[in-house]
């Protein structure tokens, strides 16, 4: 799987937007962009992900540029409990067996 | 979204005992389950890939004979840490994927101190 480059820390002023960005300049073409949120001591809770096209759920909007070698997640009105490390991985979708190889992640921190 | 759950979901043990987690998916049935570990201030490391019905595949350096994984049903895989020492102390999570979804979902974690 294509390794991702995301900054380590970023604060947020809570209902401000929270853009959290990920460089993965070797994804593949059958790669897909996940995102993941861990709240301390807390298992990983999934969040969106895409393959081409911008994605927008209940929690969140994910814009991939043309090229796919960046992604953005967009938190579009950040509150208190929203703070946690986020982590963009890419993958293959091979099935039920693909795996989520971790990396270290943003520690978002939203503050009043 | 699809429910999996851990337990204990905080243990304490003494040196040289084994502890056993349990990780269920609660509405759906998973053949594939994940399990983590991860240590403070750290990100989650895979140890092992646990497969209903058939032995489990681990990654580099993480031993099998250690950590014994079973998947006996398509609901519920157990993770035993076997003669625990203080250095397995940490945050063991497990991980489940449905045929319906293509995310997966994670239990609330296990905070495994041994004493």
């Amino acid at each position: 799987d294509a390794k991702t480059t995301q900054p380590p820390s970023m604060d947020c002023a809570e209902g401000r937007a929270a853009n959290l960005p990920c460089n993965h300049s070797t994804i593949s073409g059958n790669e897909y962009v996940y995102w993941y949120r861990q709240i301390h001591s807390q298992g990983p809770q999934y969040i969106i992900h895409g393959l081409k096209n911008n994605e927008t759920n209940e929690m969140a909007s994910l814009i991939i540029t043309e090229d796919r070698k960046s992604s953005t997640l967009i938190l579009p009105h950040a509150t208190l409990r929203d703070t946690a490390v986020y982590y963009c991985i890419v993958r293959v979708d091979t099935g039920t067996a693909s795996k989520l190889t971790f990396g270290t992640g943003t520690r978002l921190q939203v503050t009043l | 979204g699809a429910v999996v759950s851990q337990h204990p979901s905080r243990v304490i043990c003494k040196s040289g005992t084994s502890v056993k987690i349990e990780c269920r998916s609660l509405d759906f049935q998973a053949t594939t389950m994940f399990w983590y570990r991860q240590f403070p201030k750290q990100s989650l490391m895979l140890m092992a890939t646990s497969n209903e019905g058939s032995k489990a595949t681990y990654e580099q350096g993480v031993e099998k004979d250690k950590f014994l994984i079973n998947h006996a049903s398509l609901t519920l895989s157990t993770l035993t840490v076997t003669s625990a020492h203080p250095e397995d102390s940490s945050f063991y999570i497990c991980s489940a994927r449905s045929t319906v979804n293509t995310e997966a979902f994670f239990g609330q974690g296990t905070r495994l101190t041994v004493v």
